[in-house]
């Protein structure tokens, strides 16, 4: 019943490597998020858009580039990854932007789990 | 420096105890949600609380929004094993359009 996947759930790559995720829709929600768990922080936001094409960055965007070619995808990519990205990143949608208004939901993918080594 | 500081960060306790999570702020807030997260899943959405002094109750849970619309509570009653997981509290931050997270209360209730 997910209306929200994650790919890859689980990745260890190498310091230097490139590294996309990606995530998809099925609710055609104009609001797509990339968000990074770390303990001790919550959630960060790291990209977000609002509609294809349209991306903006959030509070910790250094190291991370984010593309929306359709509707329904939003793919994080990693440059060159490094250590310091070792996180739990989460995919989410809203059908408004988040932070605008208090009946705004934010519905979340289940995560990736990247290691960088 | 977290926008919204969550305590108490880890909270274990005995099946059929209260507790309660305090999610607070310098910065006043147009609506703040809670979420609740299990572990190797995304955090759902608990409730939505957007009028200062509002109280909302889902079973045994109740929320709460400060007058000031600057703070929030999370008060479990009769806590059961189910409850265990983490909770996330959200603010709107007024006039700023942006969703800050707290830091989490990882919550584990012993059979």
């Amino acid at each position: 019943d997910a209306g929200i996947t994650q790919s890859p759930r689980h990745k260890v790559t190498e310091t230097g490597t490139p590294v996309t995720l990606r995530c998809h829709q099925t609710e055609n929600h104009r609001y797509m998020y990339w968000y990074r768990q770390d303990p001790g922080h919550g959630l960060r936001l790291i990209h977000y858009s609002y509609g294809v094409k349209d991306t903006d960055k959030g509070e910790v965007s250094d190291g991370y580039s984010v593309s929306r070619s359709k509707t329904e995808d939003f793919l994080l990519t990693l440059e060159s990854a490094t250590s310091s990205q070792t996180s739990v990143y989460f995919c989410a949608i809203s059908d408004q932007l988040a932070g605008v208004s208090g009946a705004n939901v934010l519905t979340f993918g289940a995560g990736s789990r990247l290691t960088v080594l | 420096t977290q926008l919204l500081e969550q305590s108490p960060q880890f909270l274990s306790i005995q099946e059929g105890e209260n507790l309660t999570v305090y999610c607070n702020s310098s910065s006043v807030f147009s609506s703040l949600q809670w979420y609740r997260q299990e572990p190797g899943e995304g955090p759902v959405l608990l409730v939505t609380v957007v009028t200062g002094g509002e109280v909302k109750k889902l079973k045994r849970l109740t929320f709460q929004f400060g007058d000031a619309r600057k703070d929030s509570s999370l008060h479990i009653t009769a806590a059961q094993p189910g409850d265990t997981g983490l909770y996330l509290c959200a603010g709107a931050l007024q006039g700023a359009q942006k969703l800050v997270f707290g830091q989490g209360t990882r919550l584990t209730i012993n059979p």
